[in-house]
């Protein structure tokens, strides 16, 4: 079975400082990872993912993660976080032997303080 | 333009009625879901057709009922509301990828429905 655990449910950083969204996966086989991101009362909008090539994967709006297998993790990273940047954040597990659903996280939400 | 699109945006209805939420891509995917977004912000996969099929169908009551009479549009009934069916739905769309995994799922802006 295929699930994801997102570690924190609210993230508060200072603009300007770095950002780290923690995010574990369980999966069987060779899992797809996605992050959205969810802005107040707006759909979900893809940040980046992960399809079996590079483990670092850059996204839009300079986030970007890291797939670590061996410690099933794609935690998100940011260097420098905006205030645009708050909003609610989507870690995502699909797998193709499960149908391609995806799997989401509870989310984390960022706020970011100026 | 929009890709994928939703109507009605807000759906404010009575217990025991039946209402239906449509959706529409413009971007050529055969995949398209529907997702149930909870109080609470949970998001889980309710339904997904693959060219008009249904190949994902989790444990919704069956008072919810897809339709797809074609492969860009993915309508949602929903007979006999309850309480409970108050949430956010979201319809989505996607490729069928390489090797058969899924390509990205581009989401619709969401229906808020409210049951009173």
């Amino acid at each position: 079975a295929q699930s994801v655990t997102q570690l924190d449910s609210h993230v508060s950083v200072s603009e300007g400082t770095p950002v780290l969204l923690r995010c574990n996966y369980s999966s069987s086989y060779s899992p797809s990872l996605f992050w959205y991101v969810q802005h107040p009362n707006k759909g979900l909008q893809l940040l980046l993912k992960y399809t079996s090539a590079a483990t670092l994967v850059k996204g839009i709006n300079g986030f970007e993660a890291e797939f670590k297998k061996s410690e099933t993790s794609f935690h998100l990273t940011k260097p420098s976080a905006h205030m645009s940047d708050a909003a609610e954040y989507f870690c995502v597990v699909s797998e193709l032997e499960y149908g391609n659903k995806l799997v989401f996280g509870a989310g984390t939400i960022l706020r970011v303080k100026s | 333009d929009t890709a994928v699109s939703q109507t009605p945006k807000y759906l404010v209805t009575q217990m025991g009625n039946d209402k239906s939420i449509k959706c529409e891509q413009n971007l050529g995917h055969d995949t398209m879901y529907w997702y149930k977004q909870d109080s609470k912000k949970f998001l889980k996969i309710m339904f997904s057709y693959n060219n008009k099929e249904l190949i994902i169908n989790e444990t919704v009551p069956n008072r919810f009922s897809p339709k797809s009479p074609d492969k860009a549009h993915l309508n949602l009934h929903i007979n006999s509301l309850e309480l409970g069916d108050s949430a956010v739905y979201f319809c989505a769309s996607s490729h069928k990828g390489a090797g058969g995994r899924t390509d990205t799922q581009y989401f619709g802006p969401g229906t808020r429905l409210t049951v009173l």
